[in-house]
């Protein structure tokens, strides 16, 4: 079975740091690239972060560049963010999802087919 | 960045209606356009991709329209099942923005 499972979350204090991950089974991490995304409480889906199928290439939403890393381990199948100088604003669910794609040639399509159970970070103290 | 802007961002409809929802891109993303559902306490579920593929498992019920900037999800007839949140998201470039969502309830 395909499965994305995340863990680490937790409560943490406001400018503190928190590593999640994000374990996938059932199918190969390295032919994917792979996304966070976060859901605050009663709020909408934000995009976290992304990562190119072999890590080479990263990219982060505004509200967390340059304190949010995301790395990946393709040998142990887990996908990574590291979280420093955690805000309030950073409380939400967090989402990690393998981005397929579709098409031919140079016209491929990538959406997100599978996301995990998402793992629960509280920011506060 | 690419802004989506998804509307209404909630409407009410009943068993067996038609429901349209809207997604526009700040700039052209030409059909590189996804849906997805959400219902509560879960995970994000893709319906379509690419604008107006549906995924495989999704009942035809849904559809999906629109390229450039302008799109639309349309479910034909309303199931029990289909109260939720439904989401846009573009995949034209990263970041992959999400519109703000729109909420289906039970009129």
């Amino acid at each position: 079975e395909v499965q994305l499972v995340e863990s680490g979350g937790g409560l943490v204090q406001p400018g503190g740091s928190l590593r999640l991950s994000c374990a996938a089974s059932g199918f190969t991490l390295s032919s994917y690239a792979m996304y966070w995304v976060r859901q605050a409480p009663g709020k909408g889906l934000e995009y976290v972060s992304g990562i190119s199928s072999n890590g080479g290439s990263t990219n982060y939403g505004n509200s967390v560049k340059g304190r949010f890393t995301v790395s990946r381990d393709n040998s142990k199948n887990t996908l990574y963010l590291q979280m420093g100088s955690l805000r309030a604003e950073d409380m939400a669910v967090y989402y990690c999802a393998r981005e397929a794609y579709s098409g031919s040639f140079d016209d491929y399509y990538y959406y997100m087919d599978v996301w995990g159970k998402g793992t629960t970070v509280t920011v506060s103290s | 960045d690419i802004q989506m802007t998804q509307s209404p961002s909630s409407l009410s409809a009943s068993v067996g209606d038609r429901v349209t929802i809207t997604c526009r891109a700040s700039q052209s993303i030409s059909s590189y356009l996804n849906w997805y559902q959400q219902k509560p306490g879960k995970a994000p579920k893709l319906l379509i991709y690419a604008a107006s593929s549906l995924q495989g498992g999704v009942p035809s019920r849904f559809s999906g329209s629109g390229s450039g900037t302008d799109f639309t999800l349309t479910i034909s007839s309303l199931q029990p099942e289909d109260f939720a949140t439904y989401y846009c998201q573009q995949s034209y470039n990263t970041p992959r923005a999400f519109g703000q969502g729109t909420k289906v309830e039970v009129k």
